[in-house]
C-alpha cells in the first residue's frame, strides 16, 4: 500500500538555521513520483518539486535542497538559512501506478521560523 | 497565467442552504480536482476529473455534486451539508490525471463552515 510519513509534526528554528523535513514513502511499484508542497498560512498549496523514481539526483533550487535516496525511501527537503517567510506547512506526496496516480499526502510538517 | 481561481475565498451557509464553490483555470489543463482539508490534516481527494469527465469520485457523499461545464472551470455544488463538512476546499489542475503526474496547481481554497 502507498504512504507517506512525515514524523515531524512541528520544527521550531531561529532564522538563518537550516532546517531538515523528512519524508519516507512506501510503495510497491517502481515507477512514482514524489512531490514537496508549501502551504502558508493563507492556505494555498504551493507546488515546490516533482521527482520521479528514475531519478535520483539530488536538486538544488536556491535556498532549497532535496536528497532523494531510493535505498532508505526517504525524500528529505532542507531549507538553508531559513527565513521568517519559510514558516509553513509542509507537504511531502507520493504518487503511483498501483494507486493509479492519485496523490496522497503526508501528515504534513509545520514549520515555525522565529525572527 | 499560471494561475487557479477560486471563488468565493470564504462561505458560511446554512444547513438547508444550497450553494456553490467556482473554480477556473486557463493552463490549458486538462485535469482537475476537487481536495477537502480538515484543519491541522491533508488534503484528501474528493473528485477528479478528466478532459470534463469524471473519472474519480472517492466515495464522497451526494450532498456534495461536482460539475465541469468546460476544460477551464470547475464547479462543486453544495446541498443539505453538516457541520462536520466545514473544512477548506481546495481545487487544484494538472496537465493530466494518472501518467507522468506533473504535480498540481493549487487555488488558494474556499474556506466552508456550515452552521
Amino acid at each position: 500500500a502507498q504512504k507517506v510519513t512525515q514524523a515531524q509534526t512541528e520544527i521550531s528554528v531561529v532564522e538563518k538555521e537550516d532546517v531538515t523535513l523528512d519524508c519516507v514513502y512506501e510503495t510497491r511499484d517502481t515507477t512514482y513520483y514524489l512531490f514537496w508542497y508549501k502551504q502558508p498560512p493563507s492556505g494555498e498549496l504551493v507546488f515546490l518539486i516533482r521527482r520521479n523514481s528514475f531519478d535520483e539526483q539530488n536538486e538544488i533550487s536556491g535556498r532549497y535542497s532535496w536528497n532523494f535516496q531510493k535505498s532508505t525511501s526517504s525524500f528529505n527537503f532542507t531549507i538553508t538559512a531559513s527565513q521568517v517567510v519559510d514558516s509553513a506547512v509542509y507537504f511531502c506526496a507520493l504518487s503511483d501506478y498501483t494507486g493509479g496516480f492519485k496523490t496522497i499526502f503526508g501528515a504534513g510538517t509545520r514549520l515555525f521560523v522565529k525572527a | 497565467d499560471t494561475e487557479v481561481t477560486q471563488t468565493p475565498k470564504h462561505l458560511v451557509m446554512g444547513m438547508t442552504n444550497k450553494k456553490s464553490l467556482k473554480c477556473e483555470q486557463h493552463m490549458g489543463h486538462r485535469a482537475m480536482y476537487w481536495y477537502k482539508q480538515k484543519a491541522k490534516k491533508p488534503p484528501e481527494l474528493m473528485f477528479v476529473y478528466s478532459y470534463e469527465k469524471l473519472s474519480i469520485n472517492e466515495s464522497v457523499p451526494s450532498r456534495f455534486s461536482p460539475e465541469c461545464p468546460n476544460s477551464s472551470l470547475l464547479n462543486l455544488h453544495l446541498h443539505a451539508l453538516q457541520p462536520e463538512d466545514s473544512a477548506l476546499y481546495l481545487c487544484a489542475s494538472s496537465h493530466r490525471d494518472r501518467e507522468g503526474n506533473y504535480g498540481y496547481t493549487f487555488g488558494s481554497g474556499t474556506r466552508l463552515t456550515v452552521v
